[in-house]
């Protein structure tokens, strides 16, 4: 079965500072990969998805990542961190071939100081 | 377009009550999922519909918890009797392939 780890729990930036939130995958081949964003007291929001082709891919609200096959990874980042973003940030990974049930990591908690 | 529509957002209910969960999934979508959000445990997948047929229900916690998709546009989810650790976020789910879209969720405190 496929898991997914976000190993960081919390992750504190300044405003206007760049930000990576790192996601690392367990699964033998190329997997379906998304980032979702959760404000508080809302629903998870898809930021961006990754199937096949171009490895940076390029999502809402400024944010990209990058799937590395190498590392199992699929980091996202933002050059420039806006107090608004302050949420919680979930990666998952799905298998695709008919089976279309993601795996959700834990989540990671943005704080955004002014 | 308008995305998955859960209610009620938020309840507030007694322990023993029964409590209901209603889901409106994306227009086309073929699949429908319910989670659930606690502190303790992140998101957990209780139930997932393929076609309105329940696929896979082995996340459901206990027989207190049913859910139901009479039709393509509407699941329920029922907790009878509920109990205080059912206190959680509720989110309803649908998909047509590879990509859920969530809905904003029904926050539901048992007391």
């Amino acid at each position: 079965a496929q898991s997914v780890t976000q190993p960081d729990i919390h992750i504190t930036v300044s405003e206007g500072a760049s930000l990576e939130l790192r996601c690392n995958y367990s699964y033998g081949a190329t997997p379906y990969l998304f980032w979702y964003v959760q404000s508080p007291g809302q629903g998870l929001q898809l930021l961006l998805k990754y199937f096949s082709g171009d490895t940076l891919v390029q999502g809402i609200k400024g944010f990209e990542a990058e799937f590395k096959r190498s590392q199992s990874s699929f980091n996202l980042r933002k050059p420039s961190v806006h107090w608004s973003d302050a949420a919680e940030y979930f990666c998952a990974v799905g298998l695709g071939g008919g089976s279309y049930i993601p795996t959700f990591g834990r989540g990671t908690s943005l704080i955004v100081h002014p | 377009d308008a995305g998955v529509i859960q209610s009620p957002r938020h309840e507030v209910t007694e322990m023993g009550q029964e409590v209901t969960l209603r889901c409106k999934p994306i227009s086309g979508h073929n699949s429908l999922f319910w989670y659930r959000q606690t502190m303790m445990r992140g998101l957990e997948l209780l139930i997932y519909f393929n076609n309105n047929v329940p696929i896979d229900d082995s996340g459901m916690p206990e027989d207190r918890f049913s859910a139901k998709m009479p039709n393509a546009s509407f699941s329920t989810l029922k907790i009878q009797p509920s109990e205080p650790r059912d206190s959680a976020v509720y989110f309803c789910a649908s998909s047509l392939k590879e990509t859920i879209y969530f809905g904003e969720g029904s926050w539901l405190t048992v007391v």
